[in-house]
């Protein structure tokens, strides 16, 4: 099982549509976890981090539920610019400062 | 500007034949690490750095050689390149202070090994 599991995609949506990305995640004992947005052949750049309680930025929301492994990121009133792939990013507890990836969640909005 | 560099941005090789992508970064990050990039795999770290001189294994360093003489640098060497490390490479750097910090990626070197 990998580590860290996303749908691979891609989510085609219109302009203004709300959607939802999912991410489970192996290790319990991880501690940290992130949302990270990849446009095609860029660097990965942070979107933003979880908390136990979840958070919000502006029109994104990210859960999250120790229990389950489970990592939710959503989006609200999407933009054309919001196009591209989300990485789910969890810690390893195994290694200082280790990030494990996920395959990405890729979306496209359209007009 | 806070940045992480990566040198060359592109490069097409031949099996066997030595080659370093360097690596800088200038926000005085104490770890830095590299990751490969493929389809349908995502990124695997190759090598990643906690100091100067304090260097240990990703997950895929088969193949790859690092080094950490400054802070600033951390350049990846490949010794003999085959053509199975074609990949599109990052570097990245973060200061570990508190939890995992987030992590600044350089913008990429994309490598073909015929």
């Amino acid at each position: 099982r990998k580590e860290v599991e996303q749908d691979p995609g891609p989510f085609n949506v219109p302009e203004g549509a709300t959607v939802a990305f999912n991410c489970t995640y192996s290790n319990s004992a991880s501690q940290s976890f992130f949302w990270y947005r990849q446009d095609c052949r860029k660097e990965p750049k942070l979107l933003m981090s979880v908390y136990s309680s979840g958070n919000e930025d502006g029109r994104f929301t990210a859960q999250l539920n120790r229990a389950s492994q489970y990592i939710s990121l959503l989006i609200r009133d999407s933009k054309l610019s919001d196009s591209a792939t989300y990485l789910c990013v969890v810690n390893s507890p195994t290694g200082f400062q280790k990030l494990v990836f996920g395959t990405g969640t890729r979306l496209l909005v359209s007009p | 500007e806070a940045q992480v560099t990566q040198n060359p941005r592109y490069l097409i090789t031949v099996t066997g034949k030595k080659l370093t992508v360097t690596c800088s970064q200038n926000m005085n990050h104490e770890y830095m690490s590299w990751y490969r990039q493929d389809p349908g795999l995502g990124l695997r770290q190759i090598y990643y750095s906690m100091n100067v001189e304090v260097t240990d294994k990703g997950d895929v360093p088969e193949g790859y050689k690092v080094s950490r003489k400054e802070k600033r640098n951390f350049p990846l060497i490949l010794e003999s390149p085959s053509p199975n490390q074609t990949s599109l490479y990052f570097c990245a750097s973060s200061s570990p202070r508190g939890s995992t910090d987030t992590q600044y990626f350089g913008p990429g070197t994309r490598l073909t090994v015929l």
